[in-house]
């Protein structure tokens, strides 16, 4: 079993519909990160969060350390948040930069 | 710079052979991270520098991998001896320092795609 897992693998939206991606890890975090993909391969980093919620214009991304998990909200999603999402946590006691990444979710958004 | 950048982007090379790969990280960004994406499979930590202390090296996959940091800047990443199973995206990001404004942000560089036949 991986020790961050998301869900959908994959999801494909309406324009306009509201989205949501999950994390879950098993590990002890000292932080989590969510970041962007686009599909010309370039990485954007959205959020690094340990505790409560962040919004970002659209974008909002929440955790619950108890439950080990974490939640990537999008508003009013258009299609040019057609991108792979990745949760990556960074171990408690681990350094900052040693990240485990999740596979990812593709999401397309349709006109 | 005004981002990360590294260089090659495109390196195909030959079985055995050695490459290095260059990282020029934001001016002031003391942390700097080395991953790699391979085809169809997830992110891969491979090595982080902070400031003067020494490196997490504990992704590297193997004694053919190091990688070093001159002057708290520019990094680069050698493999040698480059196998088959190298192939992959090998990507850079920088930090500013953890207590500095935006801190929270991992700035990404391109990629360097690296093919060995």
């Amino acid at each position: 079993k991986n020790e961050v897992e998301q869900s959908p693998q994959n999801l494909t939206a309406q324009e306009g519909e509201f989205i949501t991606i999950n994390c879950s890890y098993s590990v002890g975090i000292s932080a989590l990160h969510w970041l962007q993909q686009h599909p010309g391969g370039g990485i954007v980093s959205l959020f690094m969060l340990s505790s409560g919620k962040k919004k970002h214009g659209r974008l909002i991304a929440t955790i619950n350390i108890q439950e080990k998990h974490s939640s990537l909200h999008i508003t009013a999603s258009h299609p040019r948040d057609s991108a792979v999402y990745i949760c990556a946590v960074s171990r408690y006691g681990g350094s900052q930069g040693n990240l485990i990444f999740g596979k990812g979710t593709k999401l397309s958004v349709k006109p | 710079g005004a981002g990360v950048s590294q260089s090659p982007s495109n390196k195909v090379t030959e079985k055995g052979k050695d490459v290095e790969l260059r990282c020029d990280p934001i001016s002031g960004h003391t942390a700097l991270y080395w991953y790699r994406q391979s085809l169809g499979q997830g992110l891969e930590f491979l090595i982080y520098f902070q400031g003067n202390s020494a490196p997490d090296k504990s992704g590297l996959p193997s004694d053919r991998f190091s990688a070093e940091r001159t002057g708290g800047s520019v990094s680069t990443l050698t493999i040698q001896r480059t196998q088959q199973e190298d192939s992959a995206v090998y990507l850079c990001a920088s930090r500013i320092p953890y207590t500095g404004r935006g801190a929270n942000v991992l700035t990404f560089g391109a990629g360097s795609r690296l093919t060995v036949l």
